[in-house]
Parts: C-alpha cells; sequence; structure tokens
C-alpha cells in the first residue's frame, strides 16, 4: 500500500520559519520524484515544489520561490520544505505528493498538515 | 504559467444523474491533463491523467476527454461519494491547477 505522510506544520508568526516533512512508504521512493502543493483556506490547490529523485532537478513556483527549499533524503525516505520568510499568504494546507521525473500528474498524496501563520 | 479555468464554479446535481465538468487552459498543453477528487477533510486523489486514462481504481463512471486547450471531465451516474471539489491539472509546462469545480448535491 503507497503511503505518504506529512508533519511539521502549526503556528508561526509572520517572519518566521518552519520545516515540514514527509515520509513515504509502499514504493521505491529512490526513484520516485516528490511534490508539496498546498491549499490555502477558501481557495483552490496550488502546486509550489518539486525534486526529482536524485535531487539534480528541483523547481519552485514564483510565491514561494527564494523563500521555500525542498530536499530528500531516500535513506530515510523522506522530503521536506523548508519554509522562511512566512507571510498570511503562506496559511494553507500542505500536501506532499508523489509525481514522476519533472512536471507529471501526481498519483499518491497525504492527507496534508496545517500551517497558520498568524501573530 | 499556464492558467487553468474550470467552470461552473458549483454544479448542483441529483444522485443519478450525469455531470460535466470543464477545464480550460490558457495555451495548448497537448493531452497532459490530469483531473482530481477532493473530499472535505480529506487528500485529494488522481481520477484521470493524460486526458483521458483513468488512474487505478477509479470507477468506469468517470472518463476524460479532450487535447489542446479544452478538456471535459464527465461523471455518468452521480454516486453519493462523488459529492466533492474536482481539480484539473496541466503538467505541460510545471504544474498549475484549476480553481476548481464543486458537485454539490441539489
Amino acid at each position: 500500500d503507497v503511503q505518504v505522510e506529512e508533519s511539521g506544520g502549526g503556528l508561526v508568526r509572520p517572519g518566521g520559519s518552519l520545516r515540514l516533512s514527509c515520509v513515504a512508504s509502499g514504493f521505491t521512493f529512490s526513484t520516485s520524484g516528490m511534490n508539496w502543493v498546498r491549499r490555502a483556506p477558501g481557495r483552490g490547490l496550488e502546486w509550489i515544489s518539486y525534486i526529482s529523485a536524485k535531487s539534480n532537478l528541483i523547481h519552485y513556483a514564483d510565491s514561494v520561490r527564494g523563500r521555500f527549499t525542498i530536499f530528500r533524503d531516500n535513506a530515510k525516505n523522506s522530503v521536506f520544505l523548508q519554509m522562511n520568510g512566512l507571510t498570511d499568504e503562506d496559511t494553507a494546507v500542505y500536501f506532499c505528493a508523489r509525481g514522476g521525473y519533472s512536471s507529471s500528474w501526481l498519483d499518491s498524496w497525504g492527507q496534508g498538515t496545517l500551517v497558520t501563520v498568524s501573530s | 504559467e499556464v492558467v487553468m479555468t474550470q467552470s461552473p464554479a458549483t454544479l448542483s446535481m441529483s444522485p443519478g444523474e450525469r455531470a460535466t465538468l470543464s477545464c480550460r487552459a490558457s495555451e495548448t498543453v497537448a493531452g497532459n491533463l490530469a483531473w482530481y477528487m477532493q473530499r472535505p477533510g480529506q487528500a485529494p486523489r488522481l481520477l484521470i491523467y493524460a486526458a483521458s486514462t483513468r488512474a487505478t481504481g477509479v470507477p468506469a463512471r468517470f472518463s476524460g476527454s479532450g487535447f489542446g486547450a479544452d478538456f471535459t471531465l464527465t461523471i455518468s451516474s452521480l454516486e453519493s461519494e462523488d459529492f466533492a471539489v474536482y481539480y484539473c491539472q496541466q503538467y505541460n509546462d510545471w504544474p498549475t491547477f484549476g480553481q476548481g469545480t464543486t458537485v454539490d448535491i441539489k
């Protein structure tokens, strides 16, 4: 069974930082591209970042580039999202999702972790 | 950025009815289009990829069509578990999603 589980969300003040984690099982993580997608309150889904299986291709949405960093540890079947310079616009449920190489459909998603940016 | 526009925003339907959801891209995305369903409090679920290929385990009542910039998701006969929000997503460029269509009970 493919499973993806996010953690690390919480309440953070504007300008603060947070690191999200995602651990996967049930598939060969080291050959899978991984993505982060978020859904802000009252809004739709927004793709924010991708990392390839060997970390040689990384891409960000304009809304987070320069503030967020994606990285992975294949030995721990985990992908991470380091979020710095948070604003209230970053308040959302953050999902981790498996993809392919580069841009693709996302076939396995976690339940998400809530990030709230507020003073 | 490829902008995806879904219509209608809300579709009020009864169980057993046929639902047709539309998705339009601001430029051609060829056949690089996926559809997802999301119920409240749950993870999105992949329904369709490559515009018309059902993902593993997706019931046959879900079908996708289209190519280029205009796409359609059809649910042939709505069941209670189908009332949810549906998103299209292009992956011809870096991914972008439509704003969603809510299918609710009339």
